[in-house]
């Protein structure tokens, strides 16, 4: 059964520190990995990653794919209490010709002043 | 350029009561989705559709029925109603083409309570 396993389910770190969130994922016919911000509304799109090794960068934030050993990690650095939110990881798989997503269980992040 | 327009927002309904959720884009996404959001669950597909008229089950489709008669609207139906069916829903779509997803894009959610 295709899975997406995320850690920490839950960090709280001071204001300016760095974090490190983990998404690792076993699933057949891999064909992306996402990343998605969700604070009240719906979650919002970070990154898209499907090469490994590749980092994506946005701001203080940054993500990289390890295709080999199947996970993902989400930087974020300097962090501010508007980081506060939960952070899914999503894997994009091919079913039967079709696309489907698995989604983790997030990662809830609360950032202290 | 709206989006994804959910609606409602909000909804209390009883057991045993029907109701349906709208979603509608105007992006010309072929690939539309619905999940259910429970607390500590992740977001779990409901039913999904990769263009108008084809429409599929997700993960837990079971109290759920969809249509996909125009590429614009995919409508989430709810048949007698269960407290198990507390939760948000979101709705999504993307565009799919050569192997790729692009451009992602959720609705801002309907928090439905059954009662």
């Amino acid at each position: 059964e295709d899975k997406v396993v995320q850690s920490p389910l839950s960090l709280v770190v001071h204001e300016g520190d760095t974090v490190t969130l983990n998404c690792s994922y076993e699933v057949t016919n891999f064909r992306s990995l996402l990343w998605y911000k969700q604070e009240k509304k719906a979650p919002t799109f970070l990154f898209m990653l499907t090469s490994s090794g590749i980092e994506k960068k946005s701001g203080r934030l940054s993500s990289i794919l390890d295709k080999k050993e199947l996970f993902s990690i989400l930087n974020i650095t300097a962090t501010q209490t508007g980081d506060s939110a939960v952070y899914l990881c999503a894997v994009e798989v091919d079913e039967w010709g079709d696309d489907k997503i698995i989604f983790g269980k997030g990662t809830r992040l609360h950032i202290l002043p | 350029n709206a989006g994804v327009t959910q609606t409602p927002k909000f909804r209390i309904l009883k057991i045993g009561q029907s109701m349906t959720l709208q979603c509608a884009q105007d992006m010309n996404h072929n690939y539309m989705y619905w999940y259910r959001q429970d607390p500590g669950m992740g977001l779990k597909l409901i039913y999904y559709s990769v263009g108008a008229g084809i429409t599929d089950k997700g993960e837990v489709p079971n109290g759920y029925n969809v249509s996909r008669s125009t590429t614009e609207d995919f409508p989430l139906r709810l048949e007698l109603a269960a407290p198990s069916q507390t939760s948000v829903y979101f709705c999504a779509s993307s565009y799919y083409s050569g192997g790729t997803n692009y451009g992602y894009t959720f609705g801002s959610g309907t928090r439905l309570t059954v009662v």
